[in-house]
């Protein structure tokens, strides 16, 4: 099976930083997806790791340790349309195909 | 076209109509897949397409139907729901070139089952 944990909300400032970790157990791991989603809409993608270390994508950045089980998505110089839920989700190898599944999802609120 | 499309947006049904959901992209993608949404909730895989066969299901109930009549299509047919079902249901498809790993979601439609 597999276990993928992130906080369920965080709040922050307009112009500040926000740091959104991810934990995971499970086997057959095939890389980390973020995904941002807001309300009533579909997810978007963000990011993708699957080596470890940083990848930076303008104002996101997202982090992967497969050592750790571990990853975060940092969101800098934050701007109120940032206010989303931030999903955190693993591919597995199966014999079938690639399976992506979620974490629960960080709902960021920006606040002015 | 880097979109995919999903119709109808908003549907509401008894628990004895029958239903299709529709998705379509023209992205050459060769895997399509649908998740099913609950509020605040993550989106949970319900089946799995690679190359218009079906090749995950994970453990769906049979009064949820889907097809893959082409590389573009993908349906998913519904009949006698219960009011449970009621959820926003997400296509997404992924190419190969990368091991189909990066999904790209549809809008999505919501469900409604009274």
């Amino acid at each position: 099976g597999q276990n993928i944990d992130q906080p369920t909300e965080m709040t922050a400032t307009e112009g500040a930083i926000v740091q959104i970790n991810c934990t995971y157990q499970t086997s057959g791991f095939n890389g980390l997806f973020w995904y941002q989603q807001h309300a009533g809409e579909a997810p978007t993608f963000l990011s993708y790791n699957v080596l470890d270390g940083l990848e930076e994508k303008g104002r996101f950045s997202s982090f992967l340790s497969r050592s750790k089980g571990y990853s975060y998505l940092l969101l800098k110089e934050l701007q109120m349309k940032d206010s989303a839920s931030y999903l955190c989700a693993v591919v597995m190898i199966k014999a079938a195909g690639n399976k992506l599944t979620f974490g629960g999802g960080t709902r960021v609120l920006v606040k002015p | 076209d880097t979109e995919v499309t999903q119709t109808p947006k908003h549907l509401v049904m008894g628990m004895t109509n029958k239903k299709s959901l529709k998705c379509e992209q023209h992205m050459g993608h060769r895997a399509m897949y649908w998740y099913k949404q609950k509020a605040k909730k993550p989106p949970e895989l319900m089946f799995v397409y690679s190359y218009e066969k079906l090749s995950i299901n994970e453990s769906v109930p049979s009064r949820f139907s889907p097809e893959c009549p082409n590389s573009s299509l993908l349906n998913l047919h519904l009949h006698a729901l219960q009011p449970e079902d009621s959820a926003l249901y997400l296509c997404a498809s992924s190419a190969q070139r990368d091991g189909g790993k990066t999904q790209y979601f549809g809008p999505g439609t919501r469900l409604l089952v009274l």
